[in-house]
């Protein structure tokens, strides 16, 4: 089965920037899926098809992918954006596979 | 604006069965796929099953297959979930989630309803 290995915190000072990775094997080609999950909320989709933004959601929030890892990078971090962050990919034997999730802590 | 309710959680004993709806509104239902997802107490996303446009193709995770079914009803605009033989590792909040197009691989949950809590405990 397919696994995607993210790690479990990650944290930064307001105004600098945060990235989360996303690993798997030879994951640059594969369409991966970000969503952010603030405590007691459901998750919400922040970047789709590993570079896209849907309507609402911050230029701040970007997404890369090549090789072996995926990425999100989050510009000038807020204290709102303290949250786990999940990576998503679809695979033809294991169907959906999600990443373990990263709690991203605002200093 | 596009809304997944669901409902039907509870607490429930080893062995028995469960049925969770996800009513949808604000879309025309026939026209995406939709998954159910699960969160256990304290831990990550696990996709649980999807269901296709059509209604023809459906997907499980190996934790729930053969014991979980998903379903829907058109007539209702609402997504099923039928659980059997449910164990205490599926203890749970258990989402909906609208795909973002009609296949089942691919495109991403762009919708999610707030979920309905699943404990099975004796």
């Amino acid at each position: 089965s397919y696994v995607l290995t993210q790690p479990p915190s990650v944290s930064v000072a307001p105004g600098q920037t945060a990235k989360i990775s996303c690993g798997g094997n030879n994951i640059g080609s594969r369409s991966v899926h970000w969503y952010q999950q603030r405590p007691g909320q459901a998750p919400v989709l922040v970047v789709h098809d590993d570079t896209d933004r849907p309507s609402g959601i911050p230029e701040r929030f970007s997404g890369s992918n090549s090789g072996h890892t995926a990425t999100l990078t989050i510009t000038w971090v807020e204290a709102g954006d303290e949250a786990d962050y999940y990576c998503q990919v679809w695979d033809s034997s294991s169907d959906w596979v999600f990443g373990g999730g990263t709690k991203l802590t605002v200093l | 604006q596009v809304q997944l309710v669901e409902s039907g959680g509870g607490v429930v004993q080893p062995g028995r069965s469960l049925r969770l709806s996800c009513a949808a509104s604000g879309f025309n239902f026939t026209d995406y796929a939709t998954h159910w997802v699960r969160q256990a107490p304290g831990k990550g996303l696990e996709w649980v099953a999807v269901i296709s446009y059509d209604g023809v193709n459906k997907y499980y995770a190996d934790s729930v297959k053969g014991r979980f079914t998903v379903s829907r009803d058109t007539s209702r605009n609402t997504l099923y979930l039928e659980m059997n033989t449910l164990r205490v590792e599926d203890t749970a909040l258990y989402y909906c989630a609208r795909a973002a197009g009609q296949y089942t691989s691919g495109p991403p949950c762009d919708h999610w309803g707030q979920g309905t809590l699943v404990a099975v405990s004796s």
